[in-house]
């Protein structure tokens, strides 16, 4: 089956300036998930939406992070002003339904911040 | 909120030997624990998953052990091999929402040939 998509692979941008990320989850997945992965560190969990409704932004700094997902399917993940501590891997993944189901990642962006 | 503690944060065992790494967690509610591999550059992988109605699970080379009351799980490799090198990391959740995981740091895990 096809994976999780993302693109684009690598973005570097500089600080202040805005940026955004796409992922087109597997098809049928219904839950979508954003993480950040810091170097060195695992992966943290930024945004969880059911179909097109958001489950859970608690760890989404929404002064200069937004996401969304319009028709339930793709998403888009945004930064506006971005900061040097942005500098990450964003990872989207999904999963079939929220419960008892394995969530398959893609394989990020990798957002540099100079 | 969760908080996912990993041990050792790097490991280097020879091919052929043994390669355990472990984790505690915090939140009593949590009742799945995945495991992921990470190869460089490339996606996190789950590799083995247990939930906490079961105190241990086996595939082949991997097996997961929990123990609920202390709050620990490790993950357990046997006869590593070159390609078993990557990074790990564990993992907690609710079944109830099984992607919402909790990450630990990861260990990275050099098999010498």
């Amino acid at each position: 089956e096809a994976g999780v998509a993302q693109s684009p692979r690598y973005k570097i941008i500089e600080k202040r300036q805005s940026v955004a990320f796409w992922c087109n989850p597997i098809s049928g997945h219904a839950t979508l998930y954003w993480y950040q992965q810091i170097l060195g560190q695992g992966p943290k969990l930024l945004i969880q939406f059911q179909n097109n409704g958001v489950v859970d932004d608690s760890q989404l700094p929404k002064d200069r992070f937004s996401a969304e997902r319009l028709k339930g399917v793709d998403s888009t993940l945004k930064i506006q002003p971005a900061k040097l501590e942005d500098s990450a891997v964003y990872l989207c993944a999904s999963s079939f339904r929220r419960v008892d189901t394995e969530a398959f990642f893609g394989q990020g962006t990798r957002l540099t911040v100079v | 909120g969760e908080n996912v503690e990993q041990h050792p944060s790097t490991l280097s065992v020879q091919e052929g030997d043994s390669a355990v790494i472990k984790c505690t967690y915090s939140d009593s509610a949590s009742n799945y624990f995945p495991w992921y591999k990470q190869e460089l550059g490339k996606r996190p992988q789950l590799i083995i998953d247990i939930r906490s109605n079961v105190g241990e699970k086996k595939d082949q080379r991997i097996a997961v052990t929990l123990n609920k009351t202390a709050k620990h799980f490790s993950l357990h490799i046997t006869e590593t091999q070159p390609e078993d090198s990557a990074v790990y990391f564990c993992a907690a959740s609710r079944a109830n929402n099984a992607g919402k995981s909790t990450f630990g740091d990861g260990t990275t895990l050099t098999v010498k040939p």
